[in-house]
């Protein structure tokens, strides 16, 4: 199973707002609503910030949003603030043998 | 609040067995499926299996056949046995708790190296 496919970076403004994308196949992001994103800031352990595609866990601010299209799911982040500055992976579960896939990260610079 | 907390060697010899323990506190370990996952520097998350506290377990196919995960209900705890290490195996190993599609509690992880 390859890893899901994300852009190796994106980088925007503060209070802009961006999109980072995850494209997988019909087997995994494309076959069930269970795409999860996570942000790892250096040296930390990665934290959960959306889960079955457009919901945030307890705690997580607004600001992040997901969504998906067929074999692509995306993460919005909207207001961009100097902390959002981390990496960002996306994950799917995959049917077949029952496992999970994740993407390869994508690391957001705020300017 | 539950904390997961990794333990085992820093430094493994290649061809050996890597035995990883994640300790559960705060919080029982039964009903949850446990994960671990793992991040070479620099690189992405890889997931190599969960385990529920019956002990059914699932693998990465990739890692399958390496691979055997355990729990002991008792002490709160699960562990990893990654066989026939090679320096590709040499990452951040995390413990981390399964919540629905996802993982929501993640321990702090534990470097491991593989190198004679």
């Amino acid at each position: 199973q390859s890893a899901l496919t994300q852009p190796a970076s994106v980088s925007g403004s503060p209070g802009q707002s961006i999109t980072i994308s995850c494209t997988g196949t019909s087997s995994d992001v494309g076959s069930y609503n269970l795409v999860s994103w996570y942000q790892q800031h250096p040296g930390k352990a990665p934290k959960l910030i959306i889960l079955e595609v457009t919901k945030r866990p307890s705690g997580v601010s607004n600001r992040f949003s997901g969504s998906k299209s067929g074999s692509t799911a995306s993460l919005t982040i909207s207001g961009l603030q100097a902390e959002d500055e981390a990496d960002y992976y996306c994950c799917s579960y995959v049917s077949s043998y029952t496992h999970w896939v994740f993407g390869g990260g994508t690391k957001l610079t705020v300017l | 609040q539950v904390q997961l907390q990794e333990s085992g060697p820093g430094l493994v010899k290649p061809s050996e067995t890597l035995s990883l323990t994640c300790t559960v506190s705060g919080g029982s370990i039964s009903s949850f499926y446990w994960s671990w996952i793992r991040q070479p520097a620099g690189k992405g998350l890889e997931w190599i299996g969960r385990i529920f506290d019956s002990g059914s377990t699932n693998y990465n196919p990739s890692l399958k056949s390496r691979v055997t995960m355990s729990v002991d209900t008792s002490k709160n705890h699960f562990s990893l046995k990654l066989t026939s290490l090679t320096a590709a195996d040499t990452a951040v190993y995390f413990c981390a708790r399964n919540y629905l599609d996802g993982f929501d509690i993640w321990g702090q992880g534990t470097m491991v190296t593989v190198s004679s």
